[in-house]
């Protein structure tokens, strides 16, 4: 049973840069949110998508965007990087996004990918 | 808005002692709590959940305990050993279903000392 896993591990990027950073669900889930963790801090909650669609957003700006595919799998885009975006990326993934089914909301993390913005 | 306070932010303890790190929450509709382990470099952990119909979960040495009323959440872990020592963080949702964002304290650094 595979669990959460993303990718790249490591990147570096200049500032002004666009990047791509890509997650694939643990086996049978279909939802996936994205957090931002800065050296020293709890995550901080992006976006969560499902059913390919964003369902909710944290207090980032719109330069911070998402998909999600028919397989589940999910992509966070970040343009105009700056330096301060430099953090671990990471993802979680959990059961179902349905509202008709409860107790779904464990979410488990992804390894993360280190983004460095020089 | 949504917050989630943790405290301490680093406890220093003694193997064998106990460890106890607190956490209070803003939102009275979360109802879900889970406790994550991150070590240096890795993914965080999930080791405990209760949800807010529950006043207390034990899992061999680890405990949470929840006062709804207070908006406190804890975690207890008993009779500590080194591999205990890591970075530690509370969490809150309205856990409705998986369309809920979890709102992460800032973390506390246990260290056991030897």
């Amino acid at each position: 049973d595979a669990g959460v896993t993303q990718s790249p591990t490591h990147l570096i990027k200049t500032r002004g840069q666009q990047v791509t950073l890509r997650c694939s669900p643990k086996s049978g889930h279909d939802t996936v949110s994205w957090y931002q963790q800065a050296l020293g801090q709890g995550p901080q909650f992006i976006f969560q998508y499902y059913e390919e669609e964003e369902r909710q957003r944290g207090n980032f700006p719109d330069r911070f965007s998402g998909h999600q595919f028919p397989n589940y799998s999910s992509e966070l885009n970040v343009n105009a990087l700056l330096l301060g975006d430099s953090a671990l990326y990471l993802c979680a993934s959990s059961g179902t996004g349905s509202f008709s089914r409860r107790n779904t909301d464990t979410q488990y993390f992804g390894p993360g990918t280190r983004l460095t913005v020089l | 808005g949504e917050n989630v306070e943790q405290h301490p932010s680093t406890l220093s303890v003694q193997e064998g002692d106990s460890a106890v790190i607190k956490c209070t929450y803003s939102d009275s509709a979360s109802n879900y709590f889970p406790w994550y382990k991150q070590e240096l470099g890795k993914r965080p952990q999930l080791i405990i959940d209760i949800r807010s119909n529950v006043g207390e979960k034990k899992d061999q040495r680890i405990a949470v305990t929840l006062n709804k009323t207070a908006k406190h959440f804890s975690l207890h872990i008993t009779e500590t050993q080194p591999e205990d020592s890591a970075v530690y963080f509370c969490a809150a949702s309205m856990g409705y279903s998986s369309a809920s964002k979890i709102i992460f304290g800032s973390g506390t650094r246990l260290s056991i000392r030897p």
